[in-house]
Formats: structure tokens, C-alpha cells, sequence
């Protein structure tokens, strides 16, 4: 069964304090790995597309990796308005159904 | 440049109702996703439309039904409501389904707070 998973559930920085986050994935056949941001009682804000193993991307304080069974967001030196919900998603082969994960909670104190 | 738009932005029913909620794509999208989003929890797929067709179904009872007009917009409707039923209803937009990567992003929108009493 396809499924994706992310870690920590929650996470609470200094700000500064750089960190990073975890979307594990097991899906049959990736065709694409995207991170949104989510703000509260919004709906998510694409942040990246990664398409193969090796594969980074970055966008100021954030760089996104992905390797064959796992993609990582780093947060480099973040600020209070980096606080929100990072959600990952696979994009499955041939389905072309989207699974996300739960999310991580994020909270960087000022 | 006009994004994804929903409407409405919240709304209030008892169960055994029926709701319809309406999405309108960002320009230029030809194709809607529409998803879950249980409090705490990551979106649940619910359909996809393509050329107004559902190409795509996840884990959902047939209570939930869609369509999409020639313009692209698209609406879902879900009849006899369930308490479990409340939840934020995301519409997502994106570019065909081709090979060329830049096709398979999807844009949300703000969402729909449905709330089942």
C-alpha cells in the first residue's frame, strides 16, 4: 500500500536554531516528490518538486533532497515566520494519485 | 494573475443533508483534485477531473460525486452528510497529466470548512 511518512510530528526551534525535517515514502513508482507549506485554516503553498534520487532544490531558508526512499527539508537559520504545517506528497506512477503524509508542525520561537 | 478560488468558504449542515462546493482553477489548469482534510491531518484524495471526467478515485464512498464544466470548473457534492463528514475541502489545480514534469504541480486553494452537525 502506498504510503508516505513524516517525522517529527512536531517541531519547536529557536530562531536560528537550524533543523530538519523527514518524509519517508514507500509508493509504487514515484513520478514526483512535493513539499507545501500550510498555514492554519489555509491550504497548502507549494514549496518544491523533486523528480529523481539526488535531486535538491532550494528557496531562501529552505532545501529540499530527495534519495530513493526518503526526502528531507532543511530549514536553515529560521526566522517566526517560518512557523506553519510542512506536508509532503508522492505523486504515484501511473495512478497519478497524490498521497500525502501528516504533516510536521512547526513553531519557531523568536 | 487569479489563483484557485472556492467557495464557499464555510458552511454549516446537519447530517442527511446534501452540500455541493464549487472550484474554480487557476488559469490556464485544465485539470481538479479534490481533497480531505481531517483537523490535525494530511489531505485525503478524494477524485480527480480531466476533461470532465473522473480520472482518478481515491478511498471514498459514493456519496461523494463531482463533475467538471467545459471552463473547468468543477464542483463536489456529497449527499447524506455525516458527522465525520467535517472537515476543510481542498481543490487542487494542475496542468494535464503529460510527461513534461512541470504538469504534475498542483495549486490549492483556500478551502471550503464544511461543518456536519
Amino acid at each position: 500500500e502506498d504510503q508516505v511518512t513524516q517525522s517529527p510530528e512536531a517541531l519547536r526551534l529557536q530562531e536560528g536554531e537550524s533543523s530538519s525535517l523527514n518524509c519517508s515514502y514507500t509508493v509504487s513508482g514515484l513520478r514526483g516528490l512535493f513539499w507545501y507549506r500550510q498555514d492554519p485554516g489555509k491550504g497548502p503553498e507549494f514549496l518544491f518538486t523533486l523528480y529523481s534520487a539526488g535531486e535538491e532544490k532550494e528557496k531562501e531558508r529552505l532545501k529540499a533532497t530527495l534519495t530513493k526512499k526518503e526526502s528531507f527539508l532543511h530549514i536553515t537559520a529560521p526566522k517566526p515566520e517560518d512557523s506553519a504545517t510542512y506536508l509532503c506528497a508522492a505523486l504515484t506512477s501511473g495512478t497519478y494519485k497524490y498521497i500525502f503524509g501528516t504533516g510536521t508542525r512547526l513553531k519557531v520561537l523568536a | 494573475d487569479a489563483g484557485v478560488t472556492q467557495s464557499p468558504t464555510h458552511l454549516i449542515k446537519t447530517r442527511g443533508q446534501q452540500v455541493t462546493l464549487r472550484c474554480s482553477p487557476k488559469s490556464g489548469h485544465d485539470t481538479v483534485s479534490w481533497y480531505q482534510q481531517a483537523l490535525g491531518q494530511g489531505p485525503q484524495f478524494i477524485f480527480q477531473y480531466y476533461e470532465e471526467e473522473e480520472r482518478q478515485r481515491g478511498n471514498f464512498p459514493d456519496r461523494f460525486s463531482g463533475h467538471q464544466f467545459p471552463n473547468y470548473s468543477s464542483e463536489l457534492n456529497v449527499n447524506a452528510l455525516l458527522l465525520g463528514d467535517s472537515a476543510l475541502y481542498l481543490c487542487a489545480s494542475s496542468l494535464g497529466t503529460g510527461v513534461l514534469s512541470s504538469y504534475n504541480e498542483q495549486f490549492f486553494g483556500p478551502g471550503t470548512r464544511l461543518t456536519v452537525l
